[in-house]
């Protein structure tokens, strides 16, 4: 059974830091990319980063380029993001999800989420 | 504000049809890319309910059809049930953005 644990959240105040963590079971997590998105309380899904299977290519969003960085230890199939200089507008649920999104690799499994809350 | 437009509610009876649309370009949609449609239940985290348009993954019950035409995709759920009470979400690649892998804006579903 595939299985994705989000992990690491909590609330942080603005400027502050945390790394999210993901942990993979029931399948070969280095055969495929993996995304983070996230979703503001109330609001939609807003797809944040992604990374191809052996941790290249990473993409990010505007809104966090420049202060998130994700990664991956396939080894511990895992995947991370580093999040950096938090505003309150970084206060969602974090998911993180299997696939790149594209052409034959949606987003097939989620995990439950993980919410952060950037609050003085 | 997404490159895909979606209405943000729609509603029906048990055991009608209702159709959600996904609004694109020539980008995303209409450049031939992939639209997957996602979806969530309340408190819970989304769910594939299609893929490449039309293709439902194990589990997903027949009720739910995807299909696309032009710059637009479109999901249909028929026979509603209560259970279907959820936001609906599609999602595609657009060819112009840095950050290409982009959400509709979400559609919630009301059964009466």
């Amino acid at each position: 059974e595939v299985q994705l644990v989000e992990s690491g959240g909590g609330v942080v105040r603005p400027g502050g830091s945390l790394r999210l963590s993901c942990a993979a079971s029931g399948f070969i997590f280095e055969d495929y990319a993996m995304t983070w998105v996230r979703q503001a309380p109330g609001k939609g899904l807003e797809w944040v980063s992604g990374l191809n299977w052996n941790g290249g290519g990473a993409v990010y969003a505007d809104s966090v380029k420049g202060r998130f960085t994700i990664s991956r230890d396939n080894a511990k199939n895992s995947l991370f993001l580093q999040m950096n200089s938090l505003r309150p507008e970084d206060t969602a649920s974090y998911y993180c999800a299997r696939g790149d999104g594209g052409n034959y690799y949606p987003f097939d499994y989620w995990g439950q989420g993980t919410l952060v809350t950037v609050s003085s | 504000q997404s490159v895909l437009t979606q209405p943000p509610s729609v509603s029906g009876a048990p055991g009608q049809r209702v159709t959600i649309s996904c609004t694109g370009s020539s980008s995303n949609i209409g450049a031939g890319y992939d639209v997957h449609w996602y979806q969530q239940l309340p408190g819970t985290a989304p769910k594939l309910l299609i893929y490449g348009y039309s293709t439902r993954p194990s589990g997903v019950p027949d009720r739910f059809s995807g299909s696309k035409s032009g710059t637009s995709a479109s999901l249909a759920i028929t026979g509603l049930q209560a259970e279907d009470e959820a936001d609906y979400y599609c999602q595609s690649y657009d060819n112009t953005l840095s950050a290409p892998y982009v959400f509709g804006t979400g559609t919630k579903v009301t059964v009466l």
